[in-house]
């Protein structure tokens, strides 16, 4: 099976402008999560879609937000970006998003904010 | 809510020594436990995990790691570290019921000498 893919890998943007990170998990699965990883701060929950509906929600401002598609793919979306947001944005699948699930990661998009 | 705790930020060893990364949890369940891997230009993949059973888990490449229920804890071990071990470690854990987040520890970045 193929892995977890995200586009674009990498990203250039200035602050103010909004920008839209796409993931598309493994085949089957149904569960797509999306975590911010920065130097400081590590790896923080953004959100969790399962069936085209936000099951879960991290401590992250209204700007970020997210969807899914009826194919489980899952775009998220950052508005009036600042430069704290320059950071490493990864998606995560699993079958069914379940404690013990395994969650499988992509390459990660990497967004740098000028 | 849950929280991870990784006592060490930055381990070196030499090629053979014995490995063990600290990992302690914050929470009032039952958990799921995984430890994470982030080789260098690689995404995170998944080393071992324990949801139920023997505390004792193996995982790839020789880890292994402990779930010691009194003590919140799941730390990582290996007898002999290769140099191919240089990475990043990330410990974390979701609760076992219900459809809740997982939760990162900020890693251990390790580093083997040859």
């Amino acid at each position: 099976k193929a892995g977890v893919t995200q586009t674009p890998r990498y990203l250039i943007k200035t602050r103010g402008q909004q920008v839209t990170l796409s993931c598309s998990p493994i085949s089957g699965h149904r569960s797509v999560s999306w975590y911010q990883q920065t130097p400081g701060q590590g790896l923080q929950f953004l959100f969790e879609y399962f069936s085209e509906t936000q099951r879960n929600k991290g401590n992250f401002p209204g700007r970020f937000s997210g969807r899914q598609f009826s194919n489980s793919r899952s775009e998220m979306n950052v508005s009036t970006l600042e430069l704290g947001d320059s950071a490493l944005y990864l998606c995560a699948s699993s079958p069914s998003g379940g404690g013990s699930d395994t969650q499988y990661f992509g390459p990660g998009t990497r967004l740098t904010v000028l | 809510a849950q929280s991870v705790s990784q006592h060490n930020h930055h381990v070196i060893l030499s090629e053979a020594a014995s490995l063990e990364l600290g990992c302690n949890y914050s929470y009032g369940g039952t958990v799921n436990l995984f430890w994470y891997v982030q080789y260098p230009g690689q995404h995170l993949q998944l080393l071992l995990k324990y949801f139920s059973g023997d505390p004792l888990v193996k995982g790839i490449k020789g880890f292994e790691a402990e779930f010691i229920k009194s003590k919140f804890s799941f730390n990582l071990r290996k007898p002999s570290v290769q140099w191919s071990d240089t990475a990043e470690y990330f410990c974390a854990v979701s609760p076992n019921f219900g459809n809740e987040k997982l939760t990162f520890g900020t890693g251990t970045r390790l580093t083997i000498i040859p």
